[in-house]
């Protein structure tokens, strides 16, 4: 099993450019979300998808938009990128079945550094 | 408003020695805490968690104890091996949702 992959594993782009972050996992969660990491601000969660073919807004979703194309891919696009998206982006997954007491956990991807210029 | 703090932003031990990381958090509805440690270039990578039902989770050199009343958690890793060395992240789950908070990491030195 591969886990959760990430494609690119770095990008640099010009303002106002577009492009697509990918994530795949072979776990067979339900689950799949979109973090940023910046210096001094932990991860903080973009967006992320409960289940196949429903998406909801994290904590820092506006300049980006997600697609959960099936259950086991999950992309994150940044339609105009701007400065202020430089950062590393994680992707994760969960199995998220709650069934009494939690156990569950996310299991993340190795991360996409991205520079906008 | 930070609801997970991590006020350490570094920490140095002594290989051999005991390391204590500390959280504090805010939300009276997490019920779930989890800690993850992540090396340069990699994912976090999930080490241990505990219930709020219960007051410590041990994992080998690895024990989480949680304290409701002053929401406080921390991890205690003991002994400390120079592989240890990476940013801990905690991260705390409301009863109601399936969304992670992280605190802002700690990073741990674990030295010779």
């Amino acid at each position: 099993n591969a886990g959760v992959t990430q494609t690119p594993k770095f990008q640099v782009l010009k303002t106002g450019q577009s492009m697509t972050l990918q994530c795949a996992q072979d776990m067979n969660h339900n689950s799949m979300y979109w973090y940023r990491q910046d210096p001094g601000m932990g991860l903080r969660l973009i967006y992320y998808s409960a289940s196949e073919g429903t998406t909801d807004k994290g904590e820092v979703p506006n300049g980006y938009n997600v697609s959960r194309l099936n259950k086991r891919e999950f992309s994150l696009r940044l339609e105009s990128a701007a400065p202020s998206q430089t950062s590393v982006y994680f992707c994760a997954s969960s199995r998220n079945t709650f069934d009494g007491v939690k156990t569950d956990t996310q299991y993340f991807g190795p991360g996409t550094r991205l520079t906008v210029l | 408003d930070q609801q997970v703090k991590q006020n350490s932003p570094s920490l140095s031990v002594q290989e051999g020695r005991i390391s204590i990381l500390n959280c504090d958090y805010t939300n009276s509805m997490f019920d779930y805490f989890l800690w993850y440690k992540k090396y340069p270039a990699e994912g976090p990578t999930f080490l241990i968690s505990i219930s709020s039902i219960k007051d410590k989770n041990e994992d080998g050199r690895f024990t989480v104890f949680l304290n409701k009343s002053a929401k406080h958690l921390s991890l205690h890793i003991v002994p400390s091996q120079p592989g240890d060395s990476a940013v801990y992240f905690c991260a705390a789950n409301p009863y109601n949702t399936d969304k992670l908070i992280f605190g802002t990491g700690t990073r741990l030195q674990v030295f010779p």
